[in-house]
Parts: C-alpha cells; structure tokens; sequence
C-alpha cells in the first residue's frame, strides 16, 4: 500500500540526548513537511523540502534539523538544544508541493522527553 | 503568510448539516484553500480544497466566498464518525509552506 510510515509511534529520550524521528513514503512526492503539534494546539511546521538535497526552514525551525538525501526519506533530528521537545510530531508529503495539491499525513511519533 | 481563523469548537446533531467556517483574509489571490480533519492521536486526513468555485466531494462541499477571504465547510449530513478537529489551511504563497489554523472541534451529538 502507497503511503507514509513514521516510526516509532512512541518514543522516550532522555533530558539532553538527540533523537531521531523517521519518515518514509512511497508516493513518490516531492515535497515532504514536518509539523510539531502539542495538546490542544494546531498544527505548526518545522521544516520542510520541496525537492531531494534541498529544504527551508519552518515557523519554529530552532533545535530542530532535517536531511532529505533520498526523494523517500526525511527524517527530523530533535537536538539538545530545542527547549520543549515533547509533543506529537508529524511528517506530511504532497506530490509537488504546489496549492493545489492534497497533503498526505503519516500517524505521527509520540516523544517524550523526561 | 495566509493566517486562517476558525472558531475553537462547534457542536452538531446527528444527521443535521453542519457549516464549519473559516477566515483567510490575507490569502494570496492563486492559493488554493485546503479543509483537513482529525481524529484523535491520529494524523489529518486531506477532506476537499478549492480556489474560487465551490467544490464538492464525497465528503463535503466548500463553499468559498466571492472576494475569497472567508469559506465554509459544508457537511451535509453529520454523523458520529466526523466528530474530529477541522483545519482550515493553506500555501503560503511563493513560498510553498503549508500552513494551518488552530483548527475547529466538532462535536457530534447522538
């Protein structure tokens, strides 16, 4: 079946430690999003990437990095340095990235940060 | 950016229509307006878009309005399984970025 798998569904870090979040689609779409969404809030976008070898900074890009070294793959790195990392985390892709195009939407990871 | 502004929560009954509206007043004249929903813990799942026409799908109508700064989510026919969070969204012009708004909590009432 075509459509974007993030994994873990959960994930645990501890205080300091980087981690990684992955997200693979099969669509072949070019354009792939990051979105950090916390409780009772909408959906806010941390980077995404139109085309492979190339991205731009989201709304609230800090603490965060990204790679998009294969059309498929665009995995988040949440660093040390992002202040509140726990949230709910979800990865997106569109077929061009263009306005008239639908996104498609993994089932997002879970991270907590103790 | 297109900024989008939704009510925080809206309730329905059963098998009644519901209108989900949605104000985006500096959108660019070429985005297009995207209508989004989720369901809890889960990931939004892509619901209609439009640019200027109304639009209607399987799962809704859109109705945008003439100097499209505002549109409307139509649901025709509410049931339980569409108790979710609405998003109203957007491209943020030349840059591509795909915004959204705080969203709209639908409750549906047996």
């Amino acid at each position: 079946d075509g459509g974007i798998t993030q994994s873990p569904k959960y994930l645990f870090r501890k205080e300091g430690q980087n981690v990684t979040l992955s997200c693979e689609q099969n669509l072949n779409h070019d354009a792939m999003y990051w979105y950090r969404q916390d409780p009772g809030q909408g959906l806010r976008l941390i980077y995404y990437s139109q085309i492979v070898n190339d991205f731009q900074k989201g709304d609230i890009a800090e603490g965060y990095s990204v790679s998009r070294e294969k059309k498929e793959s665009f995995p988040l790195t949440v660093t040390s340095a992002q202040k509140n990392p726990t949230a709910f985390y979800l990865c997106a892709s569109s077929i061009d990235g263009g306005t008239n195009t639908e996104a498609f939407f993994g089932q997002g990871t879970r991270l907590t940060v103790v | 950016d297109a900024k989008t502004t939704q009510p925080n929560s809206m309730e329905s009954n059963e098998e009644e229509p519901v209108h989900l509206p949605c104000n985006h007043s500096t959108i660019s004249g070429t985005d297009y307006i995207h209508w989004y929903r989720q369901l809890p813990s889960q990931g939004p799942e892509y619901v209609i878009h439009g640019l200027t026409s109304n639009v209607n799908n399987r799962m809704a109508s859109l109705a945008i309005a003439e100097d499209r700064k505002s549109s409307t989510l139509i649901l025709h026919r509410a049931t339980l399984r569409d108790a979710a969070v609405y998003y109203c969204s957007s491209y943020g012009g030349a840059t591509n970025k795909l915004i959204f708004g705080t969203g709209t909590l639908l409750a549906v009432q047996p």
